[in-house]
């Protein structure tokens, strides 16, 4: 609901293990976001996309990989050289960058063992 | 860096009194300020935002002031009801000479309003 959707809700893993995390908007936003959600962290952005086959590594970018092929989906990967991955996936989107209002998904719980 | 300090990390208050929790920015270049309500297990969503034009608004019991010159924003909340219990969050849009395009957010601020 709200536009943007992520899949799964929750999402299991083996150490080890590339995983996809699912967003796909329908808002028509040009930018779209990808959070990490910690305890008492706040929000840490992760990549952002600013136009399709376009994106640029937020503050916590390793391990991590990204795609913008269609302006409606960026889909993130947790690849195995992310020390920690354990945590809460919030996908975003925004009519701009920078100064709009930011949309977000319902997220995606990853849990790696 | 750009950085977002946020506080309280938690705040409880008494049904119907008054909530504050303050933010402090590091970028001058920023001239967007929203705020953000998640509550447990959901996504946050916009509560109310303001820009660097402006020094205060309201929406209802829900109000934003900004202080530029002092770099830091707040939010009030006014006769609190237990369904206000939730975590905020605060975010400044980052600028500069390379206009990112980046909201930097604060650490939350988890509201429990007591019945």
């Amino acid at each position: 609901d709200g536009g943007i959707t992520q899949s799964p809700k929750y999402l299991f893993r083996k150490e080890g293990q590339n995983v996809t995390l699912s967003c796909e908007q329908n808002l028509n936003h040009d930018a779209m976001y990808w959070y990490r959600q910690d305890p008492g962290q706040g929000l840490r952005l992760i990549y952002y996309s600013q136009i399709v086959n376009d994106f640029q590594k937020g503050d916590i970018a390793e391990g991590y990989s990204v795609s913008r092929e269609k302006k409606e989906s960026f889909p993130l990967t947790v690849t195995s050289a992310q020390k920690n991955p354990t945590a809460f996936y919030l996908c975003a989107s925004s009519y701009a960058t920078g100064d709009t209002p930011l949309h977000f998904g319902n997220g995606t719980r990853l849990t790696v063992t | 860096g750009e950085n977002v300090e946020q506080h309280p990390s938690t705040l409880s208050v008494q049904e119907g009194d008054s909530a504050v929790i303050k933010c402090t920015y590091s970028d001058s270049a920023s001239n967007y300020f929203p705020w953000y309500k998640q509550e447990l297990g959901k996504r946050p969503q916009l509560i109310i935002d303001i820009r660097s034009n402006v020094g205060e608004k309201k929406d209802q019991r829900i109000a934003v002031t900004l202080n530029k010159t002092a770099k830091h924003f707040s939010l009030h909340i006014t006769e609190t009801q237990p369904e206000d219990s939730a975590v905020y969050f605060c975010a400044a849009s980052s600028g500069g000479s390379s206009n990112t395009g980046k909201l930097i957010f604060g650490q939350g601020t988890t509201l429990q309003v007591k019945p």
